[in-house]
């Protein structure tokens, strides 16, 4: 049972580089979020994919893309890091967007930008 | 649209009780809850959907009053296990994609 999975699960960038976080889900669900976690602030979220082939903006997208590769695979882009981008990155995903259905998280990457 | 936790941190010896609470500005349609302990993921406990609907999981139970948008989270006889950060996340009424907002957290220690 892999549920969610993340790569990679630590990353360290200069400032200025880009990279893509990868997210996979095994569970059949047809939308998933990319959530940051800084310390204090609880889960925010960057953005967000009801299904497949929709995505939309959460709460802080500046800086962030996204692409919903297919069902599964649901990849966050980060063109030109920033120190404030520093952060431990979730991804989840959940059945649909009905709201009576819990959210299954990854483990994480944590991602440290000099 | 972030629900408000509180308190923001419990320390607690192991077999006492705890409550979190969790409110809204907002009409809210559910209520879900979370625990996380460091360094790990987000893990689900329970959510809440109707007005006054009371939930139990073990030791651990909240209920939703609608009314006054907020939900508490109850931990009774607490264990060395219990020990995390604790989240709510409301969906508000109306909100067709089920979109998630989550607290700030309440970090919860229990010692021996």
């Amino acid at each position: 049972n892999a549920g969610v999975t993340q790569t990679p699960k630590f990353q360290v960038l200069k400032t200025g580089q880009s990279m893509t976080l990868q997210c996979a889900q095994d569970m059949n669900h047809n939308s998933m979020y990319w959530y940051r976690q800084d310390p204090g602030m609880g889960l925010r979220l960057i953005y967000y994919s009801a299904s497949e082939g929709t995505t939309d903006k959460g709460e802080v997208p500046n800086g962030y893309n996204v692409s919903r590769l297919n069902k599964r695979e649901f990849s966050l882009r980060l063109e030109s890091a920033a120190p404030s981008q520093t952060s431990v990155y979730f991804c989840a995903s959940r059945q649909g967007p009905v709201s009576n259905q819990p959210q299954h998280f990854g483990d994480g990457t944590r991602l440290s930008i000099l | 649209q972030q629900p408000v936790q509180s308190p923001q941190a419990v320390i607690l010896r192991e077999g006492e009780d705890a409550v979190i609470n969790c409110s809204s500005s907002k009409a809210l349609y559910s209520v879900h809850w979370y625990r996380q302990k460091h360094g790990e993921a987000p893990i689900f406990l329970m959510i809440l959907l109707k007005g006054g609907e009371q939930k139990g999981h073990d030791k651990i139970s909240a209920s939703f009053n609608e009314k006054k948008q907020q939900s508490s989270l109850y931990l009774t006889a607490s264990q060395l296990s219990y020990s995390g950060t604790y989240f709510c996340g409301t969906v508000d009424r109306g909100s067709t994609l089920g979109r998630l907002y989550f607290g700030r957290g309440t970090q919860l220690t229990v010692w021996p």
